[in-house]
C-alpha cells in the first residue's frame, strides 16, 4: 500500500492569506486527489490532480482559489489562497494506484483554522 | 443525481453486540462501494469494497458487509462489537467512469463497556 506524507499536519493561519499544503507518495501513482472535510462533516472532493496537466475541479471550486500542482507522479501540492473563515477544514491528500488497484489511500490530513 | 447515504448520524451498541451501520446509495451504472474508518486525529482507513462476485464482502478488524442489489444498499457489519471499534465510520461509492470516491455523511459508532 501506498504511503502518504502530508505536510504541515496543521496551521493556524490569519484572514486573506495562502497555505500550500504538499503531499508525497512514497511510490509512483496513478492518481492524486483532494478532499475537503469540514467541521463535523463529509468528505468532499475538490479536485483530481493531474500529472503534466492543469487539475479537474468539481462543481464549486475553482483553480483561483485552490491551485493544484503535480509536478510529477509522487508529489502535488493544494494551495489554499485568499483564506477566510470558511477555509477552515481538514484537506486529505488521496491516491490510487494502478489502473485495477480499486481503494484509494489517504494522507493524515492538514488541519487549517483560519482566523 | 448520483448520491450516498448513511441515514443515522450516530450508532450505539454494547460491546459483545453485534453491530450494523447502514449505507444506500442511488442507481447508476455498476458502483464500486467501500467503507472507510477514522479514528480521532488520523487519517481515513480502508475497511472493504465491493466490485463484483460474492455480495458478502469480508474486511479489516473483522468487519463484512453486504451487497444488495435490490435495495441499493451496502450495509457494514461485525458480529461482535469491541470498544475499540468506536470511531467514525464513510461509506463510500465509485461510479462508473469516475476514480474519485464519493462518500456518505458518515456515522459514529459508539460501543459502551
Amino acid at each position: 500500500s501506498a504511503v502518504i506524507s502530508q505536510k504541515p499536519s496543521r496551521d493556524i493561519c490569519q484572514r486573506g492569506t495562502s497555505l500550500t499544503i504538499q503531499c508525497q507518495v512514497d511510490s509512483q501513482v496513478t492518481m492524486m486527489f483532494w478532499y475537503r472535510q469540514q467541521p463535523g462533516q463529509s468528505l468532499t472532493l475538490i479536485a483530481t490532480a493531474n500529472q503534466g496537466s492543469e487539475a479537474t475541479y468539481e462543481s464549486g471550486f475553482v483553480i483561483d482559489k485552490f491551485p493544484i500542482s503535480r509536478p510529477n507522479l509522487t508529489f502535488s501540492t493544494l494551495t489554499v489562497s485568499n483564506m477566510s473563515p470558511e477555509d477552515s477544514s481538514i484537506y486529505l491528500c488521496s491516491v490510487s494506484q494502478g489502473t485495477t488497484n480499486e481503494k484509494l489511500f489517504f494522507g493524515s490530513g492538514t488541519q487549517l483554522s483560519v482566523l | 443525481a448520483q448520491s450516498v447515504a448513511q441515514p443515522e448520524d450516530q450508532v450505539n451498541v454494547a460491546e459483545g453486540n453485534p453491530l450494523t451501520v447502514k449505507c444506500t446509495y442511488s442507481v447508476s451504472g455498476n458502483p464500486y462501494l467501500f467503507w472507510y474508518v477514522q479514528y480521532p486525529n488520523r487519517g481515513l482507513q480502508f475497511l472493504l469494497k465491493y466490485i463484483t462476485g460474492d455480495n458478502l464482502v469480508k474486511g479489516s478488524y473483522g468487519f463484512e458487509a453486504e451487497f444488495n442489489k435490490s435495495q441499493t444498499s451496502f450495509h457494514l457489519k461485525k458480529p461482535s462489537a469491541l470498544v475499540s471499534d468506536s470511531a467514525l465510520y464513510f461509506c463510500a461509492v465509485r461510479w462508473t467512469g469516475r476514480r474519485a470516491l464519493t462518500f456518505g455523511s458518515g456515522t459514529r459508532l459508539q460501543v459502551q463497556p
